[in-house]
């Protein structure tokens, strides 16, 4: 089955600073790969999410990027604020109609004012 | 999006005993997922659970310790039965909306004594 893995599992950065997450996934069949946002005591908030067609995708200060061939995928949050500290999951699945998602580990981001 | 609203929010239990908690969405969705959340950790995946048919449990996850029901289109419950410490986690429904992607209820977060 498909095996995710996620760095750092912890973040601190200055606000302002630029915030960069990373995945790896082992299931080459997969083509789908959510981010996730998880604050203390809510449930996880789907905040962007990429298909293998695309190499990058943008949303105001939020971007991923994917390399297919490396299995590799990483989340960047620029221009960080205190309201973006919380845990970050990455996921993958095969997409194409109600496939196992299948999610990291975690990254605790702490941004300090 | 969707509204998901998940009950009990929180609970506090005695070893032994069983909890349902309930999920509801504001729309008719056809595919509905059951995850735990360990303390600091990841999701797992639970169970799939389909309108009209049994659920899809995962490895490592029996009918008989974690039934689920899926009466309509807007309804689920998971019941935890015959708790332990070891049960303790937050409990997650999730549905899934167009082709892939997956948005989560608020949790419920479960202590078993």
């Amino acid at each position: 089955g498909e095996n995710v893995e996620q760095h750092p599992s912890t973040l601190s950065v200055q606000e302002g600073d630029s915030a960069v997450i990373k995945c790896t996934y082992s299931d080459s069949a997969s083509n789908y790969f959510p981010w996730y946002k998880q604050e203390l005591g809510k449930g996880p908030q789907l905040i962007i999410d990429i298909r293998s067609n695309v190499g990058e995708k943008k949303d105001q200060r939020i971007a991923v990027t994917l390399n297919k061939t490396a299995k590799h995928f990483s989340l960047h949050i620029t221009e960080t604020q205190p309201e973006d500290s919380a845990v970050y999951f990455c996921a993958a699945s095969r997409g194409g109609g109600y496939q196992k998602v299948t999610f990291g580990t975690g990254t605790k981001l702490q941004v300090i004012p | 999006s969707a509204v998901i609203s998940q009950k009990p929010s929180r609970d506090i239990c005695q070893r032994g005993t069983s909890l349902t908690i309930q999920c509801q969405v504001d729309s008719q969705v056809t595919m509905m997922f059951w995850y735990r959340q360990q303390p600091g950790q990841s999701l797992t995946l639970i169970a799939t659970a389909n309108q009209g048919s049994e659920a899809t449990y995962e490895s490592g996850f029996v009918i008989d310790k974690f039934p689920i029901s899926r009466p309509n289109l807007t309804f689920s419950t998971l019941t935890v039965s015959n708790m332990s410490p070891e049960d303790s986690s937050i409990y997650l429904c999730s549905v899934s909306l167009g082709i892939d992607e997956q948005f989560f209820g608020p949790g419920t977060r479960l202590t078993v004594l």
